[in-house]
């Protein structure tokens, strides 16, 4: 089993709607979680961390459910300018330590 | 502020040469880390320095990979000699440390493609 694991999607989804996508983990006892956007061969750009319950940013909202070991993001009100592979990361220990990614999920707004 | 920069952005080397990627983290960031994505893979870890001092390299796939951060600023990954496998994009990330923030930002990748 993967340490990290994402469905890649391809997701396709129409302006405006709302999408959601899961990342799940295995450690337990990882400690901090991250949302990383990433656009073709671009680097992946931190769009948020998930250090406790939750946060939301805007559209944007991510959600953390320890019993099950995996994080959630909820995008509501897409655009286009969304469409983006979205990557999960996690820190096994609290903080500066090393990244485990998943294979990210692919989204494509469609207009 | 500038971000975390890379150089180069692209190289082409043969099987047995040597190639150097360099790596500028943000201005005052202590922890510096080196990522790889192999084709069709996931981002992978390959090492962390905190300031000068590797602080986790357990990621470095063999003893062909040499990282060096002197001085505690901008750091070195050296393939010395490069093999068909050592082929994808490098990704360079740096963090504040204890002083302040953990989250870690990319710089824009050295593609490495060894023919």
């Amino acid at each position: 089993r993967k340490e990290v694991e994402q469905d890649p999607g391809p997701f396709n989804v129409p302006e405006g709607a709302t999408v959601a996508f899961n990342c799940t983990y295995s450690n337990s006892a990882s400690q901090s979680f991250f949302w990383y956007r990433q656009d073709c061969r671009k680097e992946p750009k931190l769009l948020m961390s998930v250090y406790s319950s939750g946060n939301e940013d805007g559209r944007f909202t991510a959600q953390l459910n320890r019993a099950s070991q995996y994080i959630s993001l909820l995008i509501r009100d897409s655009k286009l300018s969304d469409s983006a592979t979205y990557l999960c990361a996690v820190d096994f220990y609290f903080g500066n330590e090393k990244l485990t990614f998943g294979t990210g999920t692919r989204l494509t707004i469609i207009p | 502020e500038a971000g975390v920069t890379q150089f180069p952005s692209h190289s082409v080397i043969e099987k047995g040469q040597t190639v150097t990627l360099r790596c500028d983290p943000i201005s005052g960031h202590d922890n510096l880390y080196w990522y790889r994505r192999v084709m069709g893979k996931e981002i992978k870890f390959l090492l962390h320095f905190v300031k000068e001092s590797k602080q986790d390299e357990s990621g470095m796939p063999n003893n062909r990979f040499l990282a060096e951060r002197t001085g505690g600023t901008y750091s070195t990954l050296k393939v010395q000699p490069a093999e068909l496998e050592d082929s994808g994009v490098y990704f360079c990330a740096s963090s504040q440390g204890a002083s302040g923030s953990y989250e870690q930002y990319f710089g824009p990748g050295t593609r490495l493609t060894v023919t």
